[in-house]
């Protein structure tokens, strides 16, 4: 089954400690996002690859790290955690060849 | 600058017809997207324009016009599985890959 997936899904965690957010897809696309979203403000892009090893900001990209070192992963890395990274985060996905982006399921981030 | 406007909320009985409309300011247009989001889950894709006109998917159908950087989702024969959120979401020349500007979602309600 073509899918992205984002582990963990839930995750408490406190200011300071670093964390990963994993994101993975199986369908060979080259072109992955991350998104945060929050009440009132929608959906804003953190960062995006094109491939692997090309990666770049987004609109809110403080705070916040990405690697692609294969196609199929995208990890998100919190160095240092504040309170106002707490939010629901999306990872996407699409072919360069195709007008859809694929979304993960969310992973819902608390920092205390 | 780029920006997309939508109301943030909406209200509709079940078997009715809803249009939700986006206007949106960019610089380089290169096609809008219409997703459903239900609360605490993923977006879904739901339509794609990228030239003028009407695209009609079953009981949902969406319009574009470049010239007034306008857009709307018809929603047609209500029920109440469409209470959810939808986004308009429009892609940019100048934002390279899979960048996508997000409106700041509507909110569907639909009542019996």
């Amino acid at each position: 089954e073509a899918q992205v997936t984002q582990n963990p899904r839930y995750l408490i965690t406190v200011t300071g400690k670093k964390l990963t957010v994993t994101c993975s897809q199986n369908m060979n696309h080259e072109y992955m996002s991350w998104y945060r979203q929050d009440p009132g403000l929608g959906l804003r892009q953190i960062y995006y690859s094109m491939n692997v090893e090309v990666t770049d900001k987004g609109d809110v990209p403080e705070g916040y790290k990405v690697s692609r070192k294969e196609k199929r992963n995208f990890p998100l890395i919190l160095e240092s955690p504040s309170p106002n990274q707490t939010s629901l985060y999306f990872c996407a996905s699409r072919g360069v060849n195709q007008e859809t982006q694929y979304f993960g399921p969310g992973t819902r981030l608390l920092v205390l | 600058g780029q920006n997309i406007d939508q109301p943030t909320e909406m209200t509709a009985t079940e078997g009715a017809i809803v249009q939700i409309n986006c206007t949106y300011q960019t610089s380089g247009f290169n096609g809008l997207f219409w997703y459903q989001q239900h609360a605490g889950e993923a977006p879904t894709f739901l339509s794609y324009n990228v030239l003028d006109g009407l695209e009609e998917k079953g009981r949902f159908s969406s319009f574009l016009s470049r010239s007034k950087g306008y857009s709307y989702l018809l929603l047609k024969e209500l029920q109440m599985k469409d209470s959810a959120s939808y986004l308009c979401a429009v892609r940019d020349h100048g934002r390279a890959g899979t960048a996508l500007i997000f409106g700041k979602g509507t909110t569907l309600s639909v009542s019996s």
